[in-house]
Order: structure tokens, then sequence, then C-alpha cells
């Protein structure tokens, strides 16, 4: 599975937006990208998964370069609530096998 | 529709005793897999099962170590012989397949701790 590259951690304030990029300077052709969030003492939640140019849900969008080698989880108008960590992981489709790396700490400050 | 459901929460035990945990994949789902947590660290994948079978058990100790997912009932994780190193947090997750579009849904996991 690619490796991923993400900052450790990131602060930020109501109503801003968040962008998180990864790096994933291997991924393979099959690969795609899916970023998780995760709130303490719970699993991680499924947020968005694309393979390139952008995806958007009701919750984020997600943007890959034609390169595919980074992506970047974008974040509207975050709330406290959004005080999280996130993950990036890369792999085929859903992925057997998920990796997850040390993801960002995401803190929203009022 | 129920999420995936894990029991117990919060597991104590003393070393040398079994732990068994405990996983109610998503209605419809027949895709379980096991990851363990540490403190401040990301999930490490343990073992994938689909009904009654192993398909992936690389990341799971040769020893100590075992799982299951039977026709009928929950998925179980079971830990023989705990030692303080087992204290971990163990997720489950499960998915309609394996596909795209196809991302697993994790439960709230069961928090091991070894006395």
């Amino acid at each position: 599975l690619a490796k991923t590259t993400q900052p450790i951690s990131m602060d930020s304030y109501e109503g801003q937006e968040v962008n998180i990029t990864c790096s994933h300077n291997n991924i393979a052709t099959n690969d795609y990208i899916t970023w998780y969030q995760q709130f303490p003492s719970q699993g991680p939640r499924f947020i968005i998964q694309g393979y390139k140019t952008k995806v958007t849900n009701e919750v984020a969008s997600l943007f890959i370069p034609a390169d595919r080698k980074s992506s970047t989880l974008s974040l509207p108008r975050v709330s406290l609530s959004d005080t999280a960590v996130y993950y990036c992981l890369v792999g085929e489709a859903a992925g057997n096998k998920l990796t997850f790396g040390g993801g960002t700490r995401v803190l929203v400050k009022p | 529709n129920a999420g995936v459901m894990q029991n117990p929460r919060h597991l104590v035990r003393r070393r040398g005793q079994e732990a068994r945990l405990r996983c109610s994949p998503m209605k419809g789902h027949s895709h379980v897999y096991w990851y363990r947590q540490l403190p401040e660290e990301g999930l490490k994948f343990m073992v994938y099962l689909q009904k009654e079978n192993i398909i992936d058990e690389s990341g799971m100790p040769k020893e100590r170590f075992s799982a299951e997912f039977p026709k009928e009932g929950p998925s179980i994780l079971r830990i023989q012989q705990v030692v303080r190193g087992d204290s971990a947090a163990y997720f489950c997750a499960s998915s309609l397949g394996t596909g795209r579009n196809q991302p697993q849904h994790f439960g709230d996991g069961t928090r091991l701790s070894i006395l």
C-alpha cells in the first residue's frame, strides 16, 4: 500500500475552511484515496473517497490533481465539533487492509 | 440501520486470562475486519474475515490471538493468556464488499486493559 504523509496537526477557527493535504507519491494506478475522521473514544468514520479530480459530498470535498501524488481534504465552515483526527488512506478501492498513518489532529477554536 | 456493534466497550483482564471481543457487523455486511490502536497512534490491521473464512490474517500475532466469524452470530477476536502489551483499543469494521464505494464502517471499539 502507498505510504501517505500528512501534517501532524492544524488549528483553525469556527466558520473557517480547513484544508488538509496528504502526499502519496507512490500511489498505484488502481489505488483510491479515502479519508476517515476519528473522535476520541470512537471508531473512524468514513468521510469521502475519490480517484481523480474532485469529489464532493454533504460533509467535505476532495481535490486530487492530475498526477494523483497528493490530495486535499476540504472541510467548509468548520465548527467546534469538527475537532478530530483525520486520516488519509491510499489503496485499492476500499481496500481489504486499510493502513492508517498518524493522521492530522485538527483543533477548531471558538 | 444499526451500525457496527462492539461489546464490551471496556474490558479489564489480569495477565494470563483470556479476552473475548465481539463484533456484530452492519446488517447485510459479510466482510469483517479487526484493527488495533495504541494510544496516539493510527489503527493497525490485524485480520480480515468473510463469513466462516479467514481471508487475511497477516497483521495478527501468530500466538495467542485468533479470530472467527461464524455463520451465525458475531465475529469474535480471542486473546489467550493476555499480557500487558495487549492493552489497546480494538476496533472492528464491516463492509458490504471490497470494491469501490463499499467503504469499511467502524464500531466504537473495545478498550482492553490488562492489570
